[in-house]
């Protein structure tokens, strides 16, 4: 079946703009998370909905970064302002409903020239 | 707080030995424990877990990780190491309290050299 799938799988910017960018979980997965991974490291996590609400955002660096996920499904990831800094790639899992293991998207890759 | 340590950046072995990649946790309570396997420009692949039970678990490609709850360490081994399992290797853990999120060791490049 087919996998969670993420867009764009590359997103070049300058500096102070807006991005977006969408993952589409596998079907029928409740569970979402997006982590971020920058050169080097292994991925951090930013934000996890259970359903259509944030279960846990503790991970957002600042309140530029936001995410929505209105119907339970597709999720955005939206970062106002961007800076250099959050240049990454930018991962999106998730999870059937009881279970714990997580499945990665190919991720988005960020750059803010 | 939740950490994975993964000692060595790079391993490297040759190809029909066996292979050994360190990892090692610390939670506040029981661990979920699970290895994923990272090739170049591509998401991560989930190679196996450890829930409960049996402190040896198998997972795809042949790989398996023992648990070891006193050394609070999960290594990921392979008997037979094939140039095809040449990526980066991250362990990652999670409590088994309310927080559902992962946290990921710094990864780990293995090199089958032919």
């Amino acid at each position: 079946g087919a996998g969670v799938s993420q867009t764009p799988s590359n997103k070049v910017t300058e500096k102070g703009k807006y991005v977006e960018l969408r993952c589409d979980p596998i079907s029928g997965h409740t569970a979402l998370y997006w982590y971020r991974q920058s050169l080097g490291q292994g991925p951090e996590f930013l934000i996890y909905f259970q359903g259509t609400g944030a279960a846990d955002d503790s991970g957002l660096p600042n309140d530029r970064f936001f995410a929505v996920r209105p119907e339970g499904s597709v999720s955005t990831l939206k970062i106002q302002r961007t800076e250099r800094g959050d240049s990454a790639v930018y991962l999106c899992a998730s999870s059937p409903p009881g279970a714990d293991t997580q499945y990665f998207g190919p991720g988005t890759r960020l750059t803010v020239l | 707080a939740q950490s994975v340590a993964q000692p060595e950046d790079q391993v490297n072995v040759a190809e029909g030995n066996p292979l050994t990649v360190k990892c090692t946790y610390s939670v506040s309570g029981n661990p979920y424990l699970f290895w994923y396997v990272q090739y170049p420009n591509r998401g991560l692949q989930f190679l196996l877990k450890y829930i409960t039970g049996d402190n040896l678990v198998k997972g795809s490609y042949g790989f398996e990780a023992e648990f070891n709850k006193s050394q609070t360490s999960f290594h990921l081994k392979k008997p037979s190491a094939l140039v095809s399992d040449s990526a980066l290797y991250f362990c990652a853990v999670r409590d088994t309290g309310s927080a559902r999120q992962l946290t990921f060791g710094s990864g780990t490049q293995l090199t089958v050299l032919p």
